[in-house]
């Protein structure tokens, strides 16, 4: 069963406009969450995180909400840029000791147009 | 960038051939893992590990293994490969749980 799911295989929005991408979970033990973002032909690159502690996390054009009571993730880019066009991963990260795993989201593919 | 180089970047093999696929970093680092991409599943995690000589199973493992004899070295092992192991892989690495990953650009691995 898909712990991580991001429902939206893509989106696309126009340049300037707010983007915002979302992500659903299953387990109430994942105690941090990530966004990664991916380019054609290169590897998934850190973009943000948020604890569980906590429901919301800023990075300049980036941000992060978490609604532990619903399941659910979501990261905002304002204002979109055509060079975030790229698909983008949620992660969670389940309390489990020592180990660092990751459960990954499907992916979703944001196109912004100029 | 984390420094992280994966080899080969690409492969064209044949079903039933032994393939290892090469994972270095340079930031010693002590998590490394290995995933594979592939369309509508995401990255799945196969094996991490945790310290040399330390490894264990993630949620894809059947039909691979690990090995860790450096920090600096994470090797996947298909031994015998099948086309459904045709995928994209991935290699990643953390200082510790806590820190978030950092993946290398990936080895497209095709089974024919």
């Amino acid at each position: 069963d898909q712990q991580v799911k991001q429902n939206s295989p893509s989106l696309s929005v126009q340049e300037g406009r707010i983007s915002i991408l979302n992500c659903d979970y299953t387990n109430s033990m994942f105690d941090y969450f990530l966004w990664y973002k991916k380019y054609p032909a290169e590897g998934p690159t850190f973009l943000i995180s948020i604890s569980s502690i906590k429901d919301k996390n800023e990075d300049g054009r980036f941000t992060v909400f978490l609604n532990k009571s619903a399941k659910h993730l979501s990261l905002h880019i304002v204002p979109s840029q055509p060079g975030d066009s790229a698909v983008y991963f949620c992660a969670a990260r389940p309390f489990s000791g020592n180990t660092g795993k990751l459960i990954f989201g499907q992916g979703t593919t944001l196109q912004v147009k100029p | 960038d984390a420094g992280i180089t994966q080899s080969p970047r690409h492969k064209v093999t044949e079903t039933g051939t032994p393939v290892t696929l090469r994972c270095h970093q340079t930031e010693n680092h002590r998590y490394m893992y290995w995933y594979r991409q592939d369309p509508g599943h995401g990255l799945r995690l196969i094996h991490y590990s945790y310290g040399v000589k330390d490894t264990d199973k993630g949620e894809v493992s059947d039909g691979y293994s690990v090995s860790r004899s450096k920090t600096e070295d994470f090797l996947l092992t298909l031994e015998s490969a099948t086309s459904s192991q045709t995928s994209v892989y991935f290699c990643a690495i953390s200082g510790s749980e806590g820190q978030p990953q950092h993946f290398g650009d990936g080895t497209r691995l095709s089974i024919l």
